[in-house]
This record gives structure tokens, C-alpha cells and sequence, in this order.
């Protein structure tokens, strides 16, 4: 079964507005955690932010933010003010101790293009 | 301080020959997974390395598929023989045995198998 689902094959965004990458998962456990990583064109995964089930706030790095909604199991990426070096591949990912191991879950991802 | 480092960055090999990708995890990073996105869908998981020992292969596809981290360090992922479908990005990645939860990937290596 589908663990993690992004919904969007591609978005784009005007160059210094937010854009909001959609990400739903499930699971059975309560405690698990909550990745998003970018991959630019070069091929590397870059990790840009982290959410833990039981963390009472939305994580938040710089200009990302993690709009996480339990009861929905969402777990929403925003970037604010984009930028043009954020055009890249974008995963959400699930780590489901629960499982067993600590293995990440990925989406399919979604390309985000960003429009000067 | 030198991220995760993967060789080679592409490879073409031609079915039936065999060929082995490199990891050189984040020194003193005790975990080391490898990954693998064949063209069009996710990045699967292949498996998890706590230093020497594996800790978790669910994912490996099958015996053509042979992983190893000699001393817990570098970790190699040998395919023999190699089919057609193996062909795709694989990612290795690597994080610390306590502390931040995230894992740091390689750049991945590209193998294209014809």
C-alpha cells in the first residue's frame, strides 16, 4: 500500500511568492517522522526539513516550513519568497519505525519550477 | 567536512556483466543505506547497513544483488549479472548513530544497463 502520496507531478510559482507542495501519508504507528528533501538537477538529495509525530510546533528551517496536520495525515512543505535555485525535485518522506527499521518511505515527488 | 561520496557518478554496462557502485558514507556515521529510483517511480529503499552488519535488506530485489561494508566504512553494492532492468539512479546515504534524525545522501550513481 502507498505510503506517502504527493499529488502534484509538477507546480509552478512566481519568483518570490510561496508555493505549498503537497504531501499525505499513512500509517498506523504514532510515532514516526516526516522528511522533505530537494533534488536539484545535479542529482544530489538534499534535506531541508524534519517532523516528528510528536512534535507540538510545525518545523520550520529558513524559508521552509512544515505544515503538519495530523489528524489529516498531511505533512505540507511551504516555501516562502521563492527563489529561482529552488527549481528542483521535491520528496516527502516517512520514517515508520514501526516497521521495524529505519527506513524512509518516499513519494513520487513533484517538480517545482520556479518563474522569474 | 566531506558529504556521503558515491563512484561512480554513471555507468553503462551491457546485461550480464557486473558491476559494482562505492559509498563512502560521512565519517563516523554509523548507519549506511543504499537506495534505488528506477526510471518514473519512487526511491525504494534497498537496505541498512549499523556499521559491519546489516540491519535490514528487505529491499534487496534479489541475489544479483550483493551489498557489503567491509570495517563499517565504505559500502560497495555489486550487481551480477546485471539485467535491463536494473537500470536507474542509486542513492547511498548515511547518518549518525544518535543525534539529528535526517540521513545525508550521495549525488547517486546513474547505471544504465543495455
Amino acid at each position: 500500500a502507498q505510503k506517502i502520496t504527493q499529488t502534484q507531478p509538477g507546480m509552478f510559482v512566481q519568483e518570490k511568492e510561496a508555493v505549498t507542495l503537497d504531501c499525505t501519508y499513512d500509517t498506523s504507528d504514532p510515532s514516526y517522522g516526516l522528511f522533505w528533501y530537494k533534488q536539484p538537477s545535479s542529482g544530489e538529495m538534499i534535506f531541508l526539513i524534519y517532523q516528528g509525530s510528536y512534535d507540538q510546533q510545525n518545523a520550520t528551517e529558513g524559508r521552509y516550513s512544515l505544515n503538519f496536520q495530523k489528524a489529516r495525515k498531511s505533512a505540507n512543505l511551504v516555501i516562502s519568497a521563492s527563489q529561482l535555485g529552488d527549481s528542483a525535485m521535491y520528496f516527502c518522506a516517512m520514517r515508520d519505525p514501526g516497521a521495524g527499521s529505519y527506513q524512509l518511505t518516499f513519494g513520487k515527488g513533484t517538480k517545482l519550477s520556479v518563474i522569474p | 567536512e566531506a558529504g556521503v561520496t558515491q563512484f561512480p557518478s554513471h555507468s553503462v554496462i551491457e546485461k550480464g556483466q557486473t558491476v559494482t557502485l562505492r559509498c563512502d558514507p560521512i565519517s563516523g556515521h554509523d548507519n549506511l543505506y543504499w537506495y534505488r529510483r528506477v526510471m518514473g517511480k519512487e526511491i525504494k529503499f534497498l537496505l541498512h547497513f549499523v556499521k559491519e552488519s546489516k540491519q535490514d535488506e528487505s529491499g534487496m530485489p534479489n541475489n544479483r544483488f550483493l551489498a557489503e561494508r567491509t570495517g563499517g566504512t565504505y559500502s560497495t553494492l555489486k550487481v551480477q549479472p546485471a539485467e535491463l532492468e536494473d537500470s536507474g539512479v542509486y542513492f547511498c546515504a548515511s547518518s549518525p548513530q544518535r543525534g539529528a534524525p535526517e540521513a545525508f545522501f550521495g549525488q547517486g550513481t546513474r547505471l544504465t544497463v543495455v
